[in-house]
């Protein structure tokens, strides 16, 4: 079974500052990818960034990154920049047997 | 992107009644849907799998009397909450799988 924790519910950043939001999982999938999704007050959940688990190199997206650690099970989202439109509930997660799993989510708020 | 419709986007409904929401992939086929749920500031709770032609997969707790789940095409997929209560309010979120899950924008159901 796969689980998913974040462990920060809320996090706030200054406009065009940077934050990093944390995720850590656990899993018993061999091939498996994790992602990033943001819902903002529209409550449409929107991808923000995917990361295939075989793959070494972290996964970008313009002003979003990943730190995938697979050996420490981490999986923390960089947001570069922040700007007012970021400002939503984020969600970490990763599949299993076809399902999505996801965290408890962060809330971000951004100060302008 | 793929794009995933839900009707209708906001009900309300007397005790007792049965409420049905659809979920649609508009511009492709999904052999696979899923029924999530979701409370104020929580994260989605995955209620059931919903499979074309077949039935649906229910998640250890959901009712399947109380919820349940037709999906009678490769673009169309429904949730009928029978007899409705209070505590059946809530947020009622759609995916369809095409390559990767894509989310309709939600219903807000509210039981008076």
């Amino acid at each position: 079974a796969q689980t998913v924790t974040q462990s920060q519910p809320e996090m706030s950043v200054q406009e065009a500052e940077t934050v990093t939001l944390s995720c850590t999982y656990d899993t018993s999938e061999s091939d498996y990818y994790l992602f990033w999704y943001k819902q903002p007050p529209s409550r449409q959940m929107i991808l923000v960034i995917r990361q295939e688990a075989y793959k070494q190199q972290n996964a970008t997206e313009n002003r979003f990154s990943v730190n995938f650690q697979k050996a420490a099970k981490s999986f923390s989202l960089k947001i570069s920049d922040s700007q007012l439109g970021d400002a939503a509930m984020y969600f970490c997660g990763g599949n299993q047997g076809g399902k999505l799993i996801f965290g408890q989510g962060t809330e971000l708020s951004v100060k302008p | 992107g793929a794009v995933v419709s839900q009707h209708p986007s906001w009900v309300i409904c007397k005790s007792g009644t049965s409420v049905k929401i659809e979920c649609r992939s508009l511009d492709f086929q999904a052999t696979t849907m899923f029924w999530y749920r979701q409370f104020p500031k929580q994260s989605l709770m995955l209620m059931a799998t919903s499979n074309e032609g077949s039935k649906a997969t229910y998640e250890q707790g959901v009712e399947k009397d109380k919820f349940l789940i037709n999906h009678a095409s490769l673009t169309l997929s429904t949730l009928t909450v029978t007899s409705a209560h209070p505590e059946d309010s809530s947020f009622y979120i759609c995916s369809a799988r095409g390559g990767e899950q894509f989310f309709g924008p939600g219903t807000r159901l509210t039981v008076l």
